[in-house]
């Protein structure tokens, strides 16, 4: 049974058009949950990390919130240069990360 | 760059081969760590290294052989490798082995198995 679960798989934005990505997850004891972008070709870059319910950080037009279920993605007012993979993440604290299988983000000018 | 360094960034072998990837870091990180990406899934944790010490094989079959020299450097040999070991091969490192603070990973090496 997968511990983390991301939707909608694949998103074609326009330029401008705000959404969110979900990253449901079931692990018990979570220690952190953390956010990443990958680009093609490329490894994944460490964007957020969250560790309680209720918090919420922000990087340009990235905002990450959590709860107990879930984590959100909010991307506001997308460019083009948005576009990527993004890849959510949960630790246990057991000496590994479980990986979602990503939401691909297409933001068309 | 991240800091994290993985060389080669492509790599094509036959079944038969023998061949090694490699991993350097320099961030002054404790783990380092292994994973394999598939095209529609998820990272793959393959092995962990703590303070040089492997604490994690994640059942992987022993035509791969990971080696760590130090707590920076990180090698994976492969043999007689199989067309479904085609993928993206990634390595990540750490503060701490326990993932609180966030990996940071390499540019990967695709490997294909012809």
């Amino acid at each position: 049974e997968d511990q983390v679960t991301q939707s909608p798989e694949a998103l074609r934005l326009q330029e401008g058009e705000s959404s969110s990505l979900n990253c449901s997850y079931t692990v018990s004891g979570l220690r952190g949950l953390f956010w990443y972008r990958q680009d093609p070709g490329k490894g994944p870059e460490f964007l957020f990390t969250l560790y309680s319910a209720g918090e919420e950080k922000e990087k340009e037009r990235l905002k990450a919130t959590l709860t107990k279920k879930e984590s959100f993605l909010h991307i506001t007012a997308p460019k083009p240069e948005d576009s990527a993979t993004y890849l959510c993440a949960v630790s246990e604290g057991n000496n590994r990360l479980a990986f979602g299988k990503g939401n691909q983000v297409v933001v068309i000018p | 760059e991240t800091g994290v360094t993985q060389t080669p960034r492509h790599l094509v072998m036959g079944m038969t081969n023998k061949k090694s990837l490699k991993c350097e870091q320099h961030l002054g990180h404790n783990a380092m760590y292994w994973y394999k990406q598939s095209a529609k899934k998820p990272l793959e944790l393959m092995f962990v290294y703590n303070f040089k010490e492997q604490t994690e094989n994640n059942s992987v079959p022993s035509r791969f052989s990971p080696e760590c020299p130090n707590s920076s450097h990180l090698f994976l040999h492969l043999h007689t490798l199989q067309p479904e070991d085609s993928a993206l091969y990634l390595c990540a490192s750490s503060q701490e082995s326990g993932g609180d603070y966030g990996y940071t990973f390499g540019s990967g090496t695709r490997l294909t198995v012809v």
